[in-house]
């Protein structure tokens, strides 16, 4: 079955530039898209179709890919933005596909 | 703006059937370009895709999951369900129900309901 691929935990500065990535195999041939999900609440999407930001997402909030790595950047990090985060891709074989997740921790 | 809220039991026996519904406001479940899907977290865990139904009734569920998930549309209700058979400890999750939107090959979940915490457990 397809996977995608997170590390499990990012920190970061306030005010620094944070990054997570998501890999899987043929990602680059794929949309990906990204959640942000903080403690209690549903994900919220914050990107989709690779670089799309919903309407109401800070433009601080990018998405990018290289080859097979999916990358959300979070520039300017604040105190709100430390949550999970899971890239999502949909596959032929597998359907919709979530990665594993990232804690994004401001220190 | 649309809203989706989940509704059913917090409990459900070990090889009984889970029973969700999922009511949607502020827009048709009738609308052509979306895909009314569940997702569920296991408590400390990632998400995990379940399935989707289209309003026409057209389905598509994880391979893993397809022979114990069973999912529905009522148009006139403006809500969809789900059944999940045989649930054992491993099933004990929040349950999302989500409005899925395809566009030019992407596939992704605009809209989430607040989630369903489902424990199985005798």
């Amino acid at each position: 079955s397809y996977e995608l691929t997170q590390p499990p935990s990012v920190s970061v500065s306030p005010g620094q530039t944070a990054s997570i990535t998501c890999s899987g195999d043929k990602l680059g041939d794929k949309f990906v898209c990204w959640y942000q999900q903080k403690p209690g609440q549903s994900p919220l999407l914050v990107m989709y179709q690779d670089t799309k930001r919903p309407s109401g997402i800070p433009e601080r909030i990018s998405g990018s890919k290289s080859g097979n790595v999916a990358t959300l950047t979070i520039s300017g990090t604040q105190a709100m933005d430390e949550a999970d985060y899971y890239c999502q891709a949909w596959d032929v074989s597998t359907a919709v596909v979530f990665g594993g997740g990232t804690k994004l921790t401001v220190l | 703006q649309v809203q989706l809220q989940e509704s059913g039991p917090g409990l459900v026996r070990p090889s009984e059937t889970l029973s969700l519904i999922c009511s949607v406001s502020g827009g048709s479940i009738s609308n052509g370009d979306s895909y009314w899907s569940w997702i569920r977290q296991s408590p400390g865990r990632g998400l995990e895709w379940i399935g989707y139904i289209y309003y026409t009734g057209t389905t598509y569920y994880k391979p893993s999951l397809k022979s114990r998930v069973t999912t529905s549309v009522d148009t006139s209700k403006n809500q969809f369900s789900l059944n999940l058979r045989s649930v054992t400890a491993a099933d004990t999750a929040v349950y999302f129900c989500a409005r899925g939107r395809s566009s030019s090959g992407a596939y992704y979940f605009d809209f989430w309901g607040q989630g369903n915490l489902v424990t199985v457990s005798s």
